[in-house]
């Protein structure tokens, strides 16, 4: 079967770092996406990985290891705006997405 | 600016009731998507389009049914709404291909079934 796996809930500081881990089994590999959304809101686009390595975007950077089925998310100075659920996505070779459960990630002062 | 727009909210309907969701894209984009998203689960997708009057089942399309009479609009029907339809409801397009296109979502609509 197919998965992703993700944490379910975690903390971090204001201004600090956090790094959101998704692995993932997968027939298959054609692009992973991370989406943000937050309470009650629709999912917004973060970044897209389809190659090995680091894409970064202001705070946010998103890393890629095909060959061990591994992304992570990476949020740098934290604000409180940041507390928000993080979904991790795969593309299939079927060119279906694939959608972990996500991560709700908590912001304290 | 990208739009997505869901008809309703948060409805609450009975159960056996006909339900009738509604999304509309004005971005001119070839597919749509429905999804259901619950508690602890990844989103599962319902049903999508990739043109007008063409539609495709998804993962779970039991107990829906879909209807796409134009580009801009994907009504996502429950013929007879069941308890276990209680969910969230989000509508989703895109332009090209699933592995280079992002999906652009409307807020979503909570439907409680009684």
């Amino acid at each position: 079967g197919q998965n992703i796996d993700q944490p379910t809930e975690m903390t971090a500081t204001e201004g600090a770092i956090v790094q959101i881990n998704c692995t993932y089994q997968t027939s298959g590999f054609n692009g992973l996406f991370w989406y943000q959304q937050h309470a009650g809101e629709a999912p917004t686009f973060l970044s897209y990985n389809v190659l090995d390595g680091l894409e970064e975007k202001g705070r946010f950077s998103s890393f890629l290891s095909r060959s061990k089925g591994y992304s992570y998310l990476l949020l740098k100075e934290l604000q409180m705006k940041d507390s928000a659920s993080y979904l991790c996505t795969v593309v299939d070779s079927n060119y279906q997405l694939i959608w972990g459960a996500g991560t709700k990630l908590i912001i304290k002062p | 600016d990208v739009k997505v727009t869901q008809s309703s909210r948060y409805l609450v309907k009975r159960t056996g009731e006909k339900v009738f969701l509604e999304c509309v894209q004005d971005m001119d984009h070839e597919n749509m998507f429905w999804y259901r998203q619950d508690p602890g689960l990844g989103l599962r997708l319902i049903y999508f389009s990739y043109d007008v009057k063409m539609k495709e089942k998804g993962d779970i399309p039991e107990g829906y049914s879909v209807s796409r009479e134009k580009k801009e609009r994907f009504s996502l029907i429950l013929e007879s709404a069941s308890t276990n339809q209680t969910s969230m409801y989000l509508c989703a397009s895109s332009f090209g291909g699933l592995d280079t296109g992002e999906l652009f979502f409307g807020e979503g609509s909570r439907l409680t079934v009684l």
